[in-house]
Formats: structure tokens, C-alpha cells, sequence
């Protein structure tokens, strides 16, 4: 079974651009959660989307912003980019939840932001 | 304060040696723990996953988790060179998943 899928793996833009990643989940996962890692505040959890729909957010400003289509494959859009939104944004797929023992996680795109 | 925290190292002991990772947390609410190992240019991968107070072992690696205290640990057995890693501790609880830092962790042959 294939893994989890993430395009681009490595992107570089200036402030005040916007940018779009793609995620493309385990077949049969209707669950997609997207994180933000950096050095200093670690993994941190953005939103998830379960069968098109915005299931949980977590505390990040409206310019991250996500979407699932009906496939599961989700994207996932930051606006206005700022310099700190340099960063590793993973996701991850599940079958139904968050539980963390079916979640995978995929191996990330790598956004500079110059 | 963050929800959890973790020493992010970096820690480097030599090949064989036995290796502890801590973190410690603050609401007594999150009920399940977690060990990720995260390769260089990968994803996390779920290494233990636990529940209760106690020791729960796989193999080299034993999780260990005193809710009294709030604080989990890890302790990797007969290091080697490829257990080399960032490992980040995680609590859960009713969908909510909070992360630590990470250690980065090396091990020289």
C-alpha cells in the first residue's frame, strides 16, 4: 500500500507571496491533519478535514486555510506569506480519527520563505 | 507554558550505550502517550503508544509513563548508529494530539 504523499517536497517564496500544498492520503483514509514543525515550537497541528469538511483547527491565523476534495486528497493554502512561516508542513492520513496508532504521516514539503 | 515540553538536545552517546528522553507535561486531561522517531527528511513514524502509568517495552525501546508527575520517558536500549533520530513525545486525548519539540539523537559507531 502506497504511503502518504506530499507535493512539492521543497519550495522557496518571498513575503507577501501565497503558496499551495498538496497531500495525498493512504487509499481508503478519509482523514487528512496538517501540522506545521519548526525548530522552536516543534510539531504544531493546524486543522484536519474528514469527508470534505473542517473537522478540527488548531490556533493558526485565517491565512492558512485548507481544503479536501472528495477523493481525500487535501491542499492546503498560506496567503501573505511572513518570513516565520518558514517551515515543514507534514500531513497526516487516518481511517476516521486523530487516534494516534492509525495515523501515518507523510514526509513533508519544506517551504523557505525568503 | 507550552502543553509539553522536551529537551531538544542534541544528545550524542556512543554505539551500545543506553538512552534516556524525557518530557514532561501539564494537563492531567491527556491520557494517552506517545514516542515518534523522525528520520532526517521523513515523517514521523508512531514508535510506542501507551495509556496507563507503567512500562510498556518493544524490543530496545521501553516507554515509561508516572501520570502523577506528568512526565513520560523513553529509554533506548544497546544504542545504535540507526536509532540515530529526532524523537518527539506526543500526549493525546479525544482528538486533540500535542507534540514536544524533539531530541535529536545521535549515536557514533
Amino acid at each position: 500500500k502506497a504511503g502518504v504523499t506530499q507535493t512539492p517536497r521543497y519550495l522557496i517564496k518571498t513575503r507577501g507571496q501565497q503558496v499551495t500544498l498538496s497531500c495525498s492520503p493512504i487509499s481508503g483514509h478519509r482523514s487528512v491533519s496538517w501540522y506545521q514543525q519548526t525548530p522552536g515550537q516543534g510539531l504544531q497541528f493546524l486543522f484536519e478535514y474528514f469527508s470534505e469538511t473542517q473537522r478540527n483547527k488548531g490556533n493558526f491565523p485565517g491565512r492558512f486555510s485548507g481544503r479536501q476534495f472528495s477523493n481525500s486528497r487535501s491542499e492546503m493554502n498560506v496567503s501573505t506569506l511572513e518570513l516565520g512561516d518558514s517551515a515543514l508542513y507534514l500531513c497526516a492520513s487516518s481511517p476516521m480519527s486523530l487516534a494516534p496508532n492509525e495515523q501515518f504521516f507523510g514526509p513533508g514539503t519544506r517551504l523557505t520563505v525568503l | 507554558q507550552k502543553e509539553v515540553e522536551q529537551d531538544p538536545g542534541p544528545l550524542s552517546v556512543p554505539e551500545g550505550a543506553i538512552v534516556s528522553l524525557n518530557c514532561t507535561y501539564s494537563n492531567s486531561a491527556f491520557q494517552y502517550f506517545m514516542w515518534y522517531r523522525q528520520y532526517s527528511r521523513k515523517g514521523p513514524e508512531l514508535l510506542m503508544y501507551t495509556y496507563s502509568s507503567g512500562n510498556k517495552e518493544d524490543g530496545r525501546f521501553t516507554a515509561q509513563v508516572d501520570k502523577s508527575s506528568k512526565y513520560i520517558s523513553l529509554f533506548i536500549r544497546d544504542s545504535q548508529p540507526s536509532d540515530s533520530a529526532t524523537y518527539l513525545c506526543a500526549i493525546y486525548n479525544n482528538n486533540d494530539m500535542r507534540f514536544g519539540a524533539g531530541t535529536r539523537l545521535t549515536v557514533k559507531p
